[in-house]
């Protein structure tokens, strides 16, 4: 099955650690993307990357780092910097960058910190 | 990228068609059109784009109006299982990402 896997689907954690997200995806797909989504909101960007070993900031980057190391994945460290990091992630990912190529998206982690 | 108006709800019948409108009154030339859609909890998922013409898929059909300041979503046959948020956006070509606001929630009704 092509797509792109997000695990685990709830996560818990206490205040002050640090926690990875991961983003998988078997797609082939050049570009991937961190979105954030808070309740009843629309989803804001985190980092994405265009290329193996590249990634740019989004719009809320602050608190989260990311890595490329491999194709096909792309996991997201929520650091204890991360001011509110209960939210619903999305990774998505895209057969290239920029408006002609849609983006498919995995199934999200909920993110919960106490 | 261009901002979107979307109505905040909408209800539909079932097996009815399902018109989403979107208004982009600013959108530029080399923007894109897209709609996606977000069933509770789960990620979003890619229905249909388009630049100028209208476009159709086994989803749906996109109605981009000649100045392309506004769209429509058509579901021509709406069920249960098409009750979600629909959201609109528009794209630039140099784009890197979707800016997804609050979309439209559509409820189908038995």
């Amino acid at each position: 099955d092509g797509g792109i896997t997000q695990s685990p689907k709830y996560l818990f954690r206490k205040e002050g650690q640090n926690v990875t997200l991961s983003c998988e995806q078997n797609l082939n797909h050049d570009a991937m993307y961190w979105y954030r989504q808070d309740p009843g909101q629309g989803l804001r960007l985190i980092y994405y990357s265009q290329i193996v070993n590249d990634f740019q900031k989004g719009d809320i980057a602050e608190g989260y780092s990311v890595s490329r190391e491999k194709k096909e994945s792309f996991p997201l460290t929520v650091t204890s910097a991360q001011k509110n990091p209960t939210a619903f992630y999305l990774c998505a990912s895209s057969p290239g960058s920029g408006g002609l190529y849609e983006q498919y998206f995995g199934p999200g982690t909920r993110l919960t910190v106490t | 990228d261009a901002k979107t108006t979307q109505p905040t709800s909408m209800d539909c019948a079932e097996g009815r068609a399902a018109n989403l409108p979107c208004n982009h009154s600013t959108i530029s030339g080399n923007e894109y059109v897209y709609w996606y859609r977000q069933i509770h909890s789960q990620g979003p998922q890619y229905i249909i784009h388009g630049l100028k013409n209208n476009e159709t898929n086994e989803m749906a059909s996109l109605i981009i109006t000649e100045d392309r300041k506004s769209s429509t979503l058509i579901l021509p046959h709406a069920t249960l299982r098409d009750t979600a948020v629909y959201y609109c956006i528009v794209r630039f070509l140099y784009g890197q990402n979707f800016v997804f606001g609050p979309g439209t929630r559509l409820s189908v009704l038995p």
